[in-house]
């Protein structure tokens, strides 16, 4: 079975980091793409950031760049997500998300864990 | 970065209906975007890739059409288990940008 599971959310002061993580099994990982998309509560989806097949290559959303560090380690199937400088507009459930290409659109998702921004 | 826009946001219909949702690009796409529906509190799960292929398990009630910066998402004969948000999604270049999604109601 397909599977993507996230860990590591929860409730952080502004300024504090948090570290996601995102395990995969029942699928080649290495020769996924991986991303992560974020949703804020009530509001739609929002892309974050990507990383390549290897680790080589990281994109992000302006919001978070400098502030969020993605990265993969292939060798344990598994997506980070380390968040630094965190703001309470970074309140969301966060989803690890895949594909192969871009063409084939994002085919595997995980179930999403909450990160909650508060003083 | 580019911008999709989708129509309408919300859309009341009845089991057996055609529905159509529209997205938009702010530029050229080819044929990069994707559809997902999202039921609540559930991942998004993915619909329609390259604007028009089916995803392996999707119901054929589903279609998708359009290139460029004009694109549909159809359901033929509405069924109680469509009714979610659906969203589309742009995978041309990086931001990978997402509608602001369509949520599909029971009339």
């Amino acid at each position: 079975e397909v599977q993507l599971v996230e860990s590591g959310g929860g409730l952080v002061q502004p300024g504090g980091s948090l570290r996601l993580s995102c395990a995969a099994s029942g699928f080649t990982f290495s020769n996924y793409w991986m991303h992560w998309v974020r949703q804020a509560p009530g509001k739609g989806l929002v892309w974050v950031s990507r990383v390549n097949t290897d680790g080589s290559g990281t994109t992000y959303a302006d919001s978070v760049k400098g502030r969020f560090t993605i990265s993969r380690d292939n060798a344990k199937n598994t997506l980070y997500l380390q968040m630094n400088s965190l703001r309470v507009e970074d309140t969301a459930v966060y989803y690890c998300a895949g594909f192969r290409s871009s063409w084939y659109g994002m085919d595997v998702w995980g179930q999403g864990t909450t990160v909650t921004v508060s003083s | 970065d580019i911008q999709l826009t989708q129509s309408p946001s919300f859309l009341s219909a009845s089991v057996g209906d055609r529905v159509t949702i529209t997205c938009r690009a702010s530029q050229g796409i080819s044929s990069y975007l994707a559809w997902y529906q999202q039921k609540p509190g559930k991942a998004p799960k993915l619909l329609i890739y390259a604007a028009s292929t089916l995803q392996s398990g999707v119901p054929s009630r589903f279609s998708g059409s359009g290139s460029g910066t004009e694109f549909t998402l159809t359901i033929s004969s509405l069924q109680p288990e469509d009714f979610a948000t659906y969203y589309c999604q742009h995978l041309n270049n990086y931001p990978h940008t997402f509608g602001q999604g369509t949520k599909l109601e029971i009339k």
